[in-house]
């Protein structure tokens, strides 16, 4: 599958690859971390999320992991489809405040 | 799940005018909304904070008298963008939270295009 160490504004996969998506985060304050997917001309949708306590969850197709000694996070999932091609957006959260966005990655899927 | 709507979708107005964007909780209260601004190809950046029957937080770089912001109820937010010129053209997001299960909900958006 494929693989990108540093974040990238695009990731093109064919269809049943698994594709990692990474997102790096600022504030080291931050204990609750979101990945959302949007699709073109709609809000952002929940895909995944994960408090600070943790390093991996998993959910269905979904994996994401976090490190907090680099404050890296990224996405995984498995067995891409063409319906996951989407803008895909990390998002982190310190307590009492409002989530703030990371850059989004553009993940195209052929089949 | 928490449903937020927006309205409407999309407006395009003359630059000069005013324009009001709804944010609503469908099926929760909620004390505390947002709005986002997100232009073509780029990432969802926090405008300012909104909570019900108090001032809204704005970030640093937002006017606060171009967009006027009230929550009046723990349904309803409003975002009026004052005297808008095409470079407020953008994707406004609007974004509520369930006091009860802490989650952050988002609304589908509304593309503003001013001419």
């Amino acid at each position: 599958g494929e693989s990108v160490g540093l974040h990238l504004p695009t990731l093109s996969v064919q269809e049943g690859d698994n594709s990692i998506i990474n997102c790096a985060y600022s504030n080291s304050a931050s204990d609750y971390f979101i990945w959302y997917k949007q699709e073109s001309g709609k809000g952002p949708q929940f895909i995944i999320d994960i408090r600070s306590n943790m390093d991996k969850r998993q959910g269905q197709r979904v994996t994401v992991l976090l490190n907090k000694t680099v404050k890296h996070l990224s996405l995984q999932i498995a067995a891409t489809q063409p319906g996951d091609s989407a803008v895909y957006f990390c998002a982190e959260k310190e307590a009492g405040t409002a989530l703030i966005f990371g850059k989004g990655t553009t993940l195209s899927v052929s089949s | 799940g928490a449903v937020v709507s927006q309205h409407p979708s999309w407006v395009i107005c003359k630059s000069g005018t005013s324009v009001k964007i709804e944010c609503r909780s469908l099926d929760f209260q909620a004390t505390t909304m947002f709005w986002y601004r997100q232009f073509p190809k780029q990432s969802l950046m926090l405008m300012a904070t909104s909570n019900e029957g108090s001032k809204a937080t704005y970030e640093q770089g937002v006017e606060k008298d171009k967009f006027l912001i009230n929550h009046a109820s723990l349904t309803l937010s409003t975002l009026t963008v004052t005297s808008a010129h095409p470079e407020d053209s953008s994707f406004y997001i609007c974004s509520a939270r369930d006091p009860n299960g802490g989650g952050q909900f988002f609304g589908p958006g509304t593309r503003l295009t001013v001419l």
